[in-house]
């Protein structure tokens, strides 16, 4: 069953700096992943989907990455913003392309002003 | 173009009682997921409808039932309502690449607020 796991749990940082959040997923098989933020009591939010041939796509400030082979994912994130506090969760979806997402756990961003 | 719509957004029932929750799927969208998420379990899938057919299932209970409906509009219902299915309960339509759209992104409604008490 696929497993996926977000490091760290949460992370505060002073506006204004570039961050990393990470997504590792145990099997490597997927069909894409899709990166969400989600404000507390909130839907989600997409914020950008890899197909698995791709390696990074790009959204503005963000910029999200995929290594299939080792099972990893990175979500940077330039020049951050107060409104840029949220839980960030990652999904992968299995290579049927069934359209059931397999959710990690979550980053909970803090921007300090 | 409209987003996914839930309604209600929040509901409070008693232990034992049945809810049923509604989603809108995105204009064009075919197929429609839900999802529970709760502080203790996350996001965890609870089935998929792609023309008014159940197409994927999650490991819940037959407690939890869904249909889907010619307009693509779907519902869940639970049965029997325990306090630990307490959650949101998130419904997401699946793009299905046209009109500029990305295949196969899911797009989230703001979700219904479930409390059994």
């Amino acid at each position: 069953k696929q497993e996926v796991t977000q490091i760290p749990a949460a992370l505060s940082v002073p506006e204004g700096e570039n961050l990393v959040l990470n997504c590792s997923f145990t099997d490597s098989a997927i069909y894409n992943l899709q990166w969400f933020r989600q404000d507390p009591g909130k839907g989600l939010t997409s914020l950008l989907l890899i197909q698995s041939s791709q390696r990074e796509q790009t959204s503005g400030r963000l910029n999200a990455s995929l290594d299939k082979s080792s099972g990893r994912s990175t979500l940077y994130i330039a020049a951050s913003q107060p409104g840029d506090s949220a839980t960030y969760l990652c999904a992968v979806q299995g290579q049927t392309g069934a359209n059931n997402l397999f959710f990690g756990t979550g980053t909970r961003l803090t921007v300090i002003p | 173009k409209a987003g996914v719509t839930q309604t209600p957004r929040y509901l409070i029932k008693t232990r034992g009682q049945q809810v049923t929750l509604s989603c809108s799927p995105i204009s064009g969208h075919r197929s429609v997921s839900w999802y529970q998420q709760t502080p203790g379990q996350g996001l965890q899938f609870l089935f998929e409808y792609f023309s008014e057919t159940q197409r994927n299932k999650g490991n819940f209970p037959g407690r939890f039932s869904g249909r889907q409906f010619s307009n693509s509009r779907s519902e869940m219902n639970v049965s029997t309502l325990e306090l630990g299915d307490s959650a949101l309960y998130l419904c997401a339509s699946t793009g299905r690449g046209l009109a500029g759209e990305t295949p196969y992104e899911q797009y989230f409604g703001p979700g219904t607020r479930l409390t059994v008490t």
